[in-house]
């Protein structure tokens, strides 16, 4: 079964709204979680780095006051893209390593496909 | 060099067949290595890792690391149309299994 699950699936949204992703590790608790971003036709390009009770991560390129990033708790880390526009629209994908280990592998959630028009 | 390169494919192979699917890296520290299956519009899904050199099997699935020639590839026997997908190829950073770098995939078509 799902060992992380991701929230809400789809999003469609006028241009300047702020929208909320959550995600949370099921049944393990995750110190680390990783947000990824995917344009169609391309592979996943990570953009941040989640941290239970520190800042975010951030790889080079993204801007971390556009992509909000809270790991307030061991099972939960929000993304918020604050007033989104257009090219925003993406799909969206958090993971996290089973139990924190990092010898294991990185479960996916759902994913969330964004639309901004 | 990018660090994670695959063939973009597209694969074609008839149903029954083994698909072979191949992949480079450049970091020779990398110690894991991942395969990711998608599917059109859904999110990842792990099919296999492997840390040692040689073949690793689970049911249709074989994983071979070869760390000398830095390449990792995924053997599919008896191809089923429902492995139809694009397949990930993931390697961590620095090491590390926290920050993983994908290929850009290899979009496998399995015909009936």
């Amino acid at each position: 079964g799902a060992v992380v699950s991701q929230h809400p699936s789809r999003v469609i949204c006028k241009s300047g709204t702020s929208v909320k992703i959550e995600c949370r590790s099921l049944d393990f608790q995750a110190t680390t979680m990783f947000w990824y971003r995917q344009f169609p036709k391309q592979s996943l390009m990570l953009m941040a780095t989640s941290n239970e009770g520190s800042k975010a991560t951030y790889e080079q390129g993204v801007e971390k006051d556009k992509f909000l990033i809270n790991h307030a708790s061991l099972t939960l880390s929000t993304l918020t893209v604050t007033s989104a526009h257009p090219e925003d629209s993406s799909f969206y994908i958090c993971s996290a390593n089973r139990g924190g280990d990092s010898n294991q592998p990185q479960h996916f959630g759902d994913g969330t496909r964004l639309s901004i028009l | 060099q990018k660090e994670v390169e695959q063939n973009s494919g597209p694969l074609s192979v008839p149903e029954g067949a083994i698909a072979s699917l191949n992949c480079t890296y450049s970091d020779r520290g990398s110690q894991s290595f991942f395969w990711y299956r998608q599917y059109s519009g859904k999110s990842p899904e792990l099919i296999m890792f492997i840390y040692s050199n040689g073949d690793k099997e689970d049911g249709r699935f074989t994983a071979q690391l070869n760390k000398a020639s830095q390449y990792v590839s995924l053997l599919i026997r008896d191809s089923q149309p429902s492995d139809s997908a694009t397949y990930l190829c993931a390697v961590p950073r620095g090491g590390s299994n926290y920050k993983l770098t994908f290929g850009k995939g290899t979009l496998l078509t399995v015909n009936p």
